[in-house]
């Protein structure tokens, strides 16, 4: 059984389109975040979501939006994609916020014509 | 805000060999240090971390230090297989707003 499990796999769509990025965890885990992983491999933390709290990284621009339904999901919704947005994003959770290791799941790989 | 620099970005061992890749943090509010493998096309997983009341931990071939002081923590792998090549990432966490990582380390295992 996937831990993390993301949809779609690969997402190619045209500048300017609107998308989003499904995930959730059969972890049982109360905390979900959001990273991006560039070209060069850097990951940097986009959102992290605990008990209805959103904390967001400040360098993410406000077309990008998360969504929880429920504790297990937590959705990525990005608007007006731009050719920069093209990257893989990882969804992670954890058993609380602080000292606790993050599963990731196998990343959406997000390519923009 | 948190910042992580790691070192070397490439590091290439001769199989059997011993391999060394080390961070340093900014925020010593820091306290928890995990360290991630990343193969080409996967996700990143898991393979050890260490809490800021603990200064060395091992598991098998892996042992991860940490210097409070100094604010720098070193990841060991001994041994080494052809299996442990792959992209290694530092991270560090002070809580709610997620890990931030190090660059990576691309480690090479020269059979």
């Amino acid at each position: 059984d996937t831990a993390v499990s993301q949809t779609p796999k690969y997402l190619v769509t045209q500048m300017g389109n609107d998308k989003s990025i499904k995930c959730e965890q059969n972890l049982g885990h109360d905390t979900m975040y959001w990273y991006k992983q560039d070209s060069k491999k850097f990951l940097k933390i986009m959102f992290s979501y605990n008990n209805k709290e959103l904390i967001i990284n400040e360098t993410v621009p406000n077309r990008f939006s998360p969504k929880s339904p429920d504790k297990a999901h937590l959705n990525l919704h990005i608007n007006s994609l731009e050719l920069g947005d093209s990257a893989v994003y990882f969804c992670a959770s954890s058993q609380g916020q602080t000292l606790q290791p993050q599963h990731f799941g196998d990343g959406t790989r997000l390519s923009i014509l | 805000g948190e910042n992580v620099e790691q070192h070397p970005s490439t590091l290439s061992v001769q199989e059997g060999d011993s391999a060394v890749i080390k961070c340093t943090y900014s925020d010593s509010a820091s306290n928890y240090f995990p360290w991630y493998k990343q193969e080409l096309g996967k996700r990143p997983q898991l393979i050890i971390d260490i809490r800021s009341n603990v200064g060395e931990k091992k598991d098998q071939r892996i042992a991860v230090t940490l210097n409070k002081t100094a604010k720098h923590f070193s990841l060991h792998i001994t041994e080494t297989q052809p299996e442990d090549s792959a992209v290694y990432f530092c991270a560090a966490s002070s809580g709610a707003d997620g890990l931030t990582f190090g660059k990576g380390t691309h480690l090479i295992i020269q059979p």
